[in-house]
């Protein structure tokens, strides 16, 4: 059964710096690799979704890796901007069509 | 484009009760997701629609819990005889053809309280 781990839970930096979110996952069966952002009270929204076939993926500000073999993915955020501040949650896709989350970093980025 | 929305958006039920979360997918999406986000499971999944193909239903808690989906688009969760541990929020998401490369997009979510 696959198992996602996201580390750090938490994570608290001052504006303007860089910072990386891990994600591992158990099986490296996996067709794609998903990074959400979750505002209090709100649904998901999708910031970058990687192939099992790419190694990074880039949006404005955000860069997302992966290294499949070793069941890792990585979130990196430039210059971090207090808007930045949710909880990001990293998912893949298996065999079966539905995803599985990990249990997400909850970020603050402080003015 | 309208994104996947859900409704509604807040629902207080007593325990015991039955309630119905009713899901909208995107417009020309084949495929719909059900998820439930509750405090210390993290998100999980329940059911997977695809077309005409039966649904995936491995994800269901317990029997209390069904779901369907009319004419290929609309979708409604019921939960039958709630208890409190089926308090959480609901999510639903959409994708264009559920294949292994689509991005799924997500609903707003139903929060349910069962008190």
């Amino acid at each position: 059964k696959q198992e996602v781990t996201q580390i750090p839970a938490a994570l608290s930096v001052p504006e303007g710096e860089n910072l990386v979110l891990n994600c591992s996952f158990t099986d490296s069966a996996i067709y794609n690799l998903q990074w959400f952002r979750q505002d209090p009270g709100k649904g998901l929204t999708s910031l970058l979704l990687i192939q099992s076939s790419q190694r990074e993926q880039t949006s404005g500000r955000l860069n997302a890796s992966l290294d499949k073999s070793s069941g890792r993915s990585t979130l990196y955020i430039a210059a971090s901007q207090p808007g930045d501040s949710a909880t990001y949650l990293c998912a893949v896709k298996g065999s079966a069509r539905q995803l599985t989350f990990g249990s997400g970093t909850q970020l603050t980025v402080l003015p | 484009g309208a994104g996947v929305s859900q409704s509604p958006s807040n629902k207080v039920t007593e325990k015991g009760k039955d309630v119905e979360l009713r899901c909208d997918p995107i417009s020309g999406h084949t495929a719909l997701y059900w998820y439930r986000q509750s405090l210390g499971q993290g998100l999980e999944f329940l059911i997977y629609f695809q077309g005409n193909s039966a649904p995936d239903k491995s994800g269901l808690p317990s029997d209390r819990f069904s779901a369907e989906r009319t004419g290929g688009s609309v979708s409604t969760l019921t939960i039958q005889r709630t208890q409190q541990e089926d308090s959480a929020v609901y999510l639903c998401a959409s994708s264009f053809q559920g294949a292994s490369s689509d991005t799924q997009y997500f609903g707003p979510g139903t929060r349910l309280t069962v008190l």
